[in-house]
């Protein structure tokens, strides 16, 4: 089936550093979503990518989708302490399946 | 944060026993999922509803039943509960498919001793 690959499995960055996540899907993907779970929260939307080629930013965070619509980035500029949690990414596939698959996420602490 | 409710929030089982849990939406979307999350498995679909009575099964529903007899509330029940199950439980909710974003419950702490 359908396997939604996350990595780095972890990250621990000093406060100010830059942080990237990725993501690789084995097939197409329709869109692609991001959520960011604080410790002991729960998962919280942050953005869906569906174009080819789509660049997407919220204040310090970048959203890629690549041109292939197989893999995503996320990029955090000058990491704060706020910034700690698990980021998650979400693929939905072309052809009528109703499900999203989730990567494992990549869970970043941040140095202050 | 949308209108989710998870009940109970906290349980503690021993092996063999039946465990239901709820979900209850205020928000009247149509699709409901359950998922599990473990250390270094991320989010994994149970099951998953496309409306009242509509259900379907996700990556890891082996050991789980789900129940939608109205809108707004989504049953997840394991028959007999086995150490393995042992996880935390998010349900969550969308008001389209897989296009659409996902609001998720605070989350079930199950343990199966």
């Amino acid at each position: 089936g359908q396997q939604v690959m996350q990595i780095p499995q972890y990250q621990h960055v000093q406060e100010g550093e830059d942080f990237t996540t990725y993501c690789n899907s084995s097939t197409t993907l329709s869109n692609i979503q991001w959520y960011k779970q604080r410790p002991g929260g729960h998962p919280v939307f942050l953005i869906q990518l569906v174009k080819s080629g789509e660049v997407k930013k919220q204040k310090r965070l970048t959203f890629q989708f690549g041109e292939a619509k197989k893999n995503s980035s996320l990029h955090i500029t000058a990491t704060q302490t706020t910034d700690v949690g698990t980021y998650f990414c979400a693929g939905g596939t072309q052809g009528g399946s109703e499900k999203l698959v989730f990567g494992k996420g990549t869970k970043l602490t941040v140095n202050p | 944060d949308a209108g989710i409710t998870q009940s109970p929030r906290h349980k503690v089982t021993e092996t063999g026993t039946p465990v239901t849990l709820r979900c209850h939406q205020t928000e009247n979307h149509r699709y409901m999922y359950w998922y599990r999350q473990d250390p270094g498995h991320g989010l994994r679909l149970i099951h998953y509803s496309y409306g009242v009575k509509d259900t379907d099964k996700g990556e890891v529903s082996d050991g789980y039943s789900v129940s939608r007899s109205k809108t707004e509330d989504f049953l997840l029940t394991l028959e007999s509960a086995t150490s393995s199950q042992t996880s935390v439980y998010f349900c969550a909710i969308s008001e389209y498919a897989y296009r659409d974003e996902q609001y998720f419950g605070p989350g079930t702490r199950l343990t199966v001793t």
